[in-house]
């Protein structure tokens, strides 16, 4: 158990249709980071939020959000699914560069 | 551009054999991390070793071992007398400390090691 907690682990949903996606970090870190690994984009970070805060935005498209909760739990929205976001999406939780880096076991989502 | 690059798409190796996966890097920063994860069929990214760029030191951990080299921004991992649970994919990444620290990942090198 690497300490983040990532829920569901696989989801199988319709095109048009919305989920969300949750993170728990491990304990005490306040930086949250989401990655999607797609078999044509590779691993491709999306957005990171610290202590509530968006940080950085990296390749997300406009119909996904995130946000970071005062328990510092995350949610990454998918809005409007289409075939091609089928993807793994991970969370990844940090306390500082320092500390390292630590992901989740990963959330896969099919759209059909 | 590209920041990390994995010019091996695809390596098989028979049992036994040494194998090594290239990694090159690209950053403009003198303070940056590097790192490398295995991801296993079963999907998860498993850590394997993290190097910041001030420590070139090469490091040896069981069959494993890694080259830091900054002069040619390369990485590389090297598994020896490789093993059937070596197969994996393995990612290469990069994390610069005025980016947030948000992870560059390669595109990945798939490994097959054959019994």
């Amino acid at each position: 158990d690497s300490g983040v907690t990532q829920t569901p682990k696989h989801l199988i949903t319709a095109t048009g249709q919305r989920v969300t996606l949750r993170c728990s970090p491990r304990s005490g870190d306040l930086s949250v980071y989401w990655y999607q690994q797609s078999l044509d984009q590779g691993l491709q970070f999306l957005i990171q939020y610290y202590n509530g805060e968006e940080r950085a935005k990296g390749n997300i498209l406009e119909r996904f959000s995130a946000q970071q909760f005062p328990d510092l739990h995350s949610e990454l929205n998918l809005s409007s699914l289409e075939l091609g976001d089928s993807a793994l999406y991970f969370c990844a939780s940090s306390g500082g560069q320092a500390y390292g880096y630590t992901f989740g076991s990963g959330t896969r989502l099919t759209v059909v | 551009a590209q920041k990390v690059t994995q010019a091996q798409t695809e390596i098989s190796v028979v049992e036994k054999e040494d194998v090594t996966l290239d990694c090159v890097y690209e950053t403009r920063d003198t303070t940056y991390y590097l790192f490398w994860y295995k991801q296993p069929p079963s999907g998860e990214l498993v850590f394997l070793i993290r190097r910041n760029s001030f420590d070139e030191q090469n490091e040896i951990s069981g069959r494993y071992s890694w080259n830091f080299q900054k002069s040619t921004s390369s990485f590389n991992f090297t598994i020896t007398a490789s093993q059937v649970v070596d197969s994996a994919v393995y990612f290469c990444a990069l994390s610069e400390i005025n980016t947030g620290n948000q992870f560059y990942f390669g595109t990945g090198t798939s490994l097959t090691v054959i019994p």
